[in-house]
């Protein structure tokens, strides 16, 4: 019940194409959704998040979907671009009652081809 | 550079040995975390702290880690009589947020990784 599922394990995308990562989970008592992106070397850094009131999110070319009877949310990467290249994590967190322990995805490799 | 701050960066020793981390959170955040993460895999949530109180512990977090944040500020992450499957990059992430509030963004440090030979 504490898993957050995430797919794909990688991604392939052409330059100016839409990226497109998954993730489902089984808790409902999840109650906030940050995407990340990391960079090898670097700590996870907060794209984007979401909260299950609201079912999209957008900033800038990265969206969010939420579906909340389905328990799947998603994340769109519109005009992809070559810096975008990174492993992005989704994740779920509960709040106070479940001490913010935030779980996370296993990870999307996105490489965008120039 | 007012972001999360973690020393050192790279640690490498030998089976058996005991090794501390620091992190230093954003100053005004008085939410702090630490997470392990091991190649190819997502962060895992180790402990929380709530100003200086430790609110959540995983239960990846064995007799052999102890965690502490003593004034509210810094945090040290110890990991006593270390073995091979400790090996992994530690993680602190610090967010702003009451007791009782809401989750708020997590912002990470760069991590410590951390070698055992």
């Amino acid at each position: 019940q504490q898993q957050v599922k995430q797919s794909p394990q990688s991604l392939i995308v052409q330059k100016g194409g839409i990226s497109i990562i998954n993730c489902a989970y089984e808790n409902t008592a999840f109650d906030y959704f940050p995407w990340y992106q990391q960079f090898p070397g670097k700590g996870p850094a907060l794209l984007i998040a979401i909260r299950p009131d609201v079912s999209e999110k957008k900033e800038g070319r990265f969206t969010i979907s939420f579906n909340k009877s389905a328990k799947q949310f998603s994340l769109h990467i519109m005009d992809s671009q070559p810096g975008d290249s990174a492993t992005y994590f989704c994740a779920a967190s509960r709040g106070r009652t479940g001490g913010f322990k935030t779980i996370f995805g296993a990870g999307t490799r996105l490489f965008v081809k120039a | 550079d007012t972001g999360v701050s973690q020393n050192p960066r790279h640690k490498i020793t030998k089976r058996g040995q005991n090794v501390t981390f620091r992190c230093d959170p954003i100053s005004e955040h008085n939410r702090l975390y630490w997470y392990r993460q091991t190649l190819g895999q997502g962060p895992e949530f180790l402990t929380y702290f709530q100003n200086e109180a430790q609110l959540e512990k995983s239960r990846l977090l064995s007799d052999r880690f102890s965690a502490e944040r003593p004034k509210g500020s810094f945090s040290t992450l110890e990991i006593q009589r270390t073995e091979q499957g400790d090996s992994a990059m530690y993680l602190c992430a610090s967010s702003l947020g009451g007791r009782y509030e809401p989750n708020q963004p997590q912002h990470f440090g760069d991590g410590t990784r951390l070698s055992i030979l």
